[in-house]
């Protein structure tokens, strides 16, 4: 059973700041959002995460609604090196796996 | 900064034979996860070891095993391959068992014919 929705797939101009949702209504009170993404057949990359608070790193901004139910990755100036699936993933914190759902294939274009 | 490092890069075996992969994690990781990709599919979790025994289990045939070692590395043993097992492999390190995030090699392409 899914724990998070995202759309299958956007686009996002080159320069332009990618917006990425996910929805994840029935996240557990000590449960974190995690972001991933996969550049074609590369290994999975860890982008950032949260509890509750916005959280920003040199790679993305994460925000995250007051109910939790739902989250935004935001690239801030996305180049055609963003070009990936993003893989949002809600957990336990200290939970053993993380759980690759179907993630949100983002397309950067010139 | 050192990464994780898994050999062989690539590697081709025909049906019924057996495939070792190696992972090295990051220095001072003391958590190791293992994932199969399919063509055009997700990464799936096979197994984790955290402090050299195993932690958690996911969707691994039982033609599969893993152990980690003392020195942290690990190895994903496969018997009696099938057309199916073809796929990357990933392995991924942590601190912390993951609370910080995954850090994941490259994988291994593991093509049987």
């Amino acid at each position: 059973d899914a724990k998070t929705t995202q759309p299958p797939s956007m686009d996002c101009a080159e320069g332009r700041a990618a917006n990425l949702p996910c929805n994840h209504s029935t996240i557990s009170g000590n449960e974190y959002v995690y972001w991933y993404r996969q550049i074609h057949s590369q290994g999975p990359q860890y982008i950032i995460h949260g509890l509750k608070n916005n959280e920003t790193n040199e790679m993305a901004s994460l925000i995250i609604t007051e109910d939790r139910k739902s989250s935004t990755l935001i690239l801030p100036h996305a180049t055609l090196r963003d070009t990936a699936v993003y893989y949002c993933i809600v957990r336990v914190r200290r939970d053993d796996k993380i759980i690759f759902g179907k993630g949100t294939r983002l397309h950067i274009l010139p | 900064a050192a990464g994780v490092i898994q050999s062989p890069r690539h590697l081709i075996k025909e049906k019924r034979e057996t495939a070792t992969l190696k992972c090295y994690p990051i220095p001072r990781h003391d958590t190791v996860y293992w994932y199969q990709q399919g063509p055009g599919q997700d990464p799936q979790f096979l197994i984790s070891f955290y402090e050299k025994m195993q932690s958690d289990k996911g969707s691994i045939p039982d033609r599969f095993s893993a152990q980690q070692f003392s020195d942290y590395h690990s190895e994903l043993n496969m018997s009696s391959l099938e057309l199916g097992d073809s796929a990357l492999y990933f392995c991924a390190s942590s601190p912390d068992r993951g609370a910080w995030g995954y850090t994941f090699g490259s994988g291994t392409r593991l093509t049987v014919v």
